[in-house]
Order: C-alpha cells, then sequence, then structure tokens
C-alpha cells in the first residue's frame, strides 16, 4: 500500500462548486502540504502544517483552505472553484531531520474546473 | 523566498554524465538544497539534499560552492529511465514561515 494517497486521482467540476481533495498518510508523520502544479510553473506551495493544532498559508493559498482533521489527515477545499484552479494538486508528507527534511509526495489530483 | 533558476531542458544519451545546475542567488543561511525527481502523472521522488560542499549518494552527487549561489546535481551514467523532470527546492520549514521554493524544474530526456 502506498504511505501517502490522495482522493479523488481525477475530478471534474463547475465553476462555483465546493469540492474537497483528500489526502492520507500512513508514514506517521507530523508535516503534510499541499502543492499545485501548473505546466511550466512547477510546484507551488498552498498550504503546510506542523501538527494537528498547526495550519500555515503558502505561496499561493487564496481561493483554498485546509483541515488538519488527524495527523494522518489533510484535506484541501476550494470553496468556489474557479477554472484557473485547474492544476494537478499534491499532497506530500515529511518528516523532521534538521534541515527541511525528506518530502513524500502522493501520486497527485488532477483537477478540472468547467 | 530563496529563487531558483534551472535550465528548461537538456538532452543527453544513455551512459553519459548529466549535469544540472540551479542558481540560488538569494539563498539564506538556515536553507538546504534538495533535489527531486518526477515522472510524468507522478509525484515527485527525493533524490539527494546537502548544505555545502559535496554530497553523494547511490544515485546523484550534489554540489554546492563555497557561496552556496548555485549548486549542481551530478547524474553518473545516465540511462532511459533517468528521463524525467528534475526539480531544484531551496529551503526550510522550521517554525513559522514559508520558506520552502521549489524550481521551475529541468526536463531530461536521455536517449540512446
Amino acid at each position: 500500500d502506498a504511505d501517502v494517497t490522495q482522493t479523488p486521482r481525477n475530478r471534474i467540476t463547475k465553476t462555483g462548486k465546493r469540492i474537497m481533495l483528500e489526502c492520507s498518510q500512513t508514514k506517521g508523520h507530523d508535516r503534510m502540504y499541499w502543492y499545485r502544479q501548473d505546466p511550466g510553473l512547477g510546484l507551488r506551495l498552498i498550504y503546510y502544517s506542523f501538527d494537528v493544532k498547526d495550519i500555515n498559508k503558502g505561496e499561493i493559498s487564496d481561493g483554498y483552505s485546509v483541515s488538519r482533521q488527524a495527523q494522518a489527515k489533510f484535506s484541501l477545499s476550494l470553496e468556489s472553484a474557479i477554472p484557473n484552479q485547474t492544476a494537478l494538486y499534491f499532497c506530500a508528507t515529511s518528516d523532521f531531520g534538521g534541515g527541511p527534511g525528506t518530502q513524500y509526495f502522493g501520486p497527485g489530483t488532477r483537477l478540472l474546473v468547467l | 523566498l530563496a529563487k531558483t533558476t534551472q535550465p528548461i531542458s537538456m538532452d543527453s544519451y544513455e551512459g553519459q554524465e548529466v549535469n544540472i545546475t540551479c542558481s540560488h542567488n538569494n539563498i539564506a543561511t538556515n536553507d538546504y538544497i534538495t533535489w527531486y525527481q518526477q515522472f510524468p502523472s507522478q509525484g515527485p521522488r527525493f533524490i539527494i539534499q546537502g548544505y555545502k560542499t559535496k554530497v553523494t549518494n547511490e544515485v546523484a552527487s550534489l554540489f554546492i560552492p563555497a557561496d552556496r549561489k548555485s549548486s549542481t546535481l551530478s547524474l553518473p551514467r545516465v540511462s532511459l529511465s533517468d528521463t524525467a523532470v528534475y526539480y531544484c527546492l531551496v529551503g526550510v520549514v522550521w517554525g513559522g514561515g514559508n520558506k520552502l521554493t521549489f524550481g521551475t524544474g529541468t526536463q531530461l530526456k536521455v536517449e540512446l
């Protein structure tokens, strides 16, 4: 079984709809992240969490919210989806190794907003 | 944020050594340099990480000069399966503040 799982893997929605992307991990890591990937722009950090009580905005948090329901679960919500949120979304986890740690990425969720 | 610059693409042949350089002129004292590999439709995978000088593991080497304003990922004897996008990440996530920056990635294509 994969250590970091994301659901759904693919999602098509309409403008204005609320959707949630879910991430679960079995690595026992405290730190979790949500990234967005667009062609030609690499990965950009949306939100990150150090533990259940900690939520931090990343580079591009506008239009997104997150919930850390448990150590193993970190959800990303689009309250009112818009077409320019069409992208590939990745969840990641990391341990703390003195540096930034090693991040372990999930398989991604491909989102299309019509 | 420490911004990074990498070549958009590189081509190589099987068996050759490939060096990919990342520029990060405003790297901070506490920042580490990490490289990831990504195949299509998969999440990035950790390759190597360093702070200064040289780091080597079973798949790659990372060279960091004294001023730390750039770094070079070295892949020895590449194969077709090394065709992927390689990302340079500069930063650290300690305490508060968003200090993680991914580069735009370098598409490496390895041919026979």
